[in-house]
């Protein structure tokens, strides 16, 4: 079964340049999560989307990050321009969460490393 | 300089011992609560779940309490295995689609 798939695994880039990541949701989710990871502040939601729409971007750190869901399959989540503290593993969840529903176990991917020098 | 990290409560068992992994979580309103286990390199990974109108649920080999009284979580895990070692996080949804993750325990299991 295929599960939650993002790339890169790993992005090594320069300060002041574009990051996307993406991420391909498991087939049937209609929710899907963007989390970032670092040993300073654990594991942090920046954004989630249901039937692609973006509910809350409250944890979006600032205007450099943008996510997008185009469709049912897809999700990018772009920093532009990149900075330093940026470094840290991005993860992507997708879940099934029934109407009127808040329960639901959250399938996450494998994540993105990003380091910004 | 050195940074100053997240640095992770630390339990460490005996194989074939018990585990108990406690986490405090923050708001009252929240109604539902998930364990995760995160192994290196990998993404976190659902191990069990409870609702705010339990507070017993059992899986296998693991079992999750809940008070709301002290809004106190526990993982237990029986006859603890090597493959157990991991960071554990709880997680409780604090309404809509929110999940919001603790800081995590980090379990070593000593052959």
């Amino acid at each position: 079964d295929a599960g939650v798939i993002q790339s890169p695994r790993h992005e090594v880039t320069e300060m002041g340049q574009e990051v996307t990541l993406r991420c391909k949701p498991i087939s049937g989710h209609n929710s899907l999560f963007w989390y970032r990871q670092t040993m300073m502040r654990g594991l942090e939601l920046l954004i989630y989307f249901n039937n692609n729409v973006p509910i809350d971007d409250s944890g979006m750190p600032e205007d450099r990050f943008s996510a997008k869901m185009p469709n049912a399959s897809f999700s990018t989540l772009k920093i532009q321009p990149s900075e330093p503290r940026d470094s840290a593993v991005y993860f992507c969840a997708s879940s099934f969460l029934a109407r009127g529903s808040n329960t639901g176990e959250l399938f996450f991917g494998e994540g993105s490393r990003l380091t910004v020098l | 300089g050195e940074s100053v990290g997240l640095h992770l409560p630390t339990l460490s068992v005996q194989e074939g011992d018990n585990s108990i992994i406690n986490c405090a979580y923050s708001n009252s309103a929240s109604d539902y609560f998930i364990w995760y286990k995160q192994e290196s390199g990998k993404g976190p990974q659902f191990i069990i779940d409870i609702r705010s109108n339990m507070d017993k649920r059992q899986g296998q080999r693991v079992t999750v309490l809940l008070n709301k009284t002290v809004k106190h979580l526990s993982l237990q895990i029986a006859a603890t295995q090597p493959g157990d070692s991991a960071v554990y996080f709880c997680a409780e949804n604090t309404g809509g689609f929110k999940t919001i993750f603790g800081a995590g325990t980090r379990l070593f299991v000593k052959a």
